[in-house]
């Protein structure tokens, strides 16, 4: 069972522009939502996470949006570089156990110059 | 400070052959995951360990993974014997205990031929 599904599977963007990634989670019961980059031979790293008691995250150009009645979340990355061509990976996890986590299947981000 | 070391980054082996992947999380980090990533999907976990005790193992193929934390460090996953659907992307991930980021290390790519 596909606990969170991400979309879309690809994305291409000017640079400048703003690329936006949705997930949507079926477990009510998440209450950490993290985001992560990661390039191609590289482990993901920690980009940006939220817990369900705030709507919206920021930090730099990243934003996490969060609506807890439509168990979604999306990722906003404003003036998009090319250095933030990589694949993006947003997922759920209950509790206190933010490293259980259910990864959804990835976005890949292509920025162009 | 040093990130999670991984070994070997490549690996290609047989079917029915087996292979061992080793990790060295990140020094204080009680809690070690190992995932699997298939190409085009997110990080699935195998197993999470808590100093040396195993505290979820229920994705684990364990009829043929298994997987050890001496000393409550370092970690080896075990694959005997493989599958052709082994092919992944093995990632190492440390954490301090309880919630908090997740550090992935490069990961471990296996091909079963």
């Amino acid at each position: 069972q596909q606990q969170v599904k991400q979309s879309p599977q690809s994305l291409i963007v000017q640079k400048g522009g703003i690329s936006i990634i949705n997930c949507a989670y079926e477990n009510t019961a998440f209450d950490y939502f993290p985001w992560y980059q990661q390039f191609p031979g590289k482990g993901p790293a920690l980009l940006i996470a939220i817990r369900p008691d705030v709507s919206e995250k920021k930090e730099g150009r990243f934003t996490i949006s969060f609506n807890k009645s439509a168990k979604q979340f999306s990722l906003h990355i404003m003036d998009s570089q090319p250095g933030d061509s990589a694949t993006y990976f947003c997922a759920a996890s209950t509790g206190t156990n933010a490293g259980k986590s259910t990864f959804g299947d990835g976005t890949t981000l292509t920025v162009k110059p | 400070e040093a990130g999670v070391a991984q070994s070997p980054r490549y690996k290609i082996i047989e079917k029915r052959q087996s292979v061992a992947f080793w990790c060295n999380p990140i020094s204080g980090h009680a809690t070690l995951y190992w995932y699997q990533q298939i190409l085009g999907q997110g990080p699935k976990l195998l197993i999470q360990f808590q100093n040396n005790g195993v505290v979820d193992d229920s994705q684990l193929p364990k009829d043929r993974f298994s997987a050890e934390r001496l000393k409550g460090v370092d970690s080896t996953l075990k694959i005997q014997p493989a599958k052709l659907e082994d092919s992944a992307v093995y990632l190492c991930a440390s954490s301090f205990a309880g919630p908090g980021e997740l550090f992935f290390g490069e990961g471990s790519r296996l091909t079963v031929l």
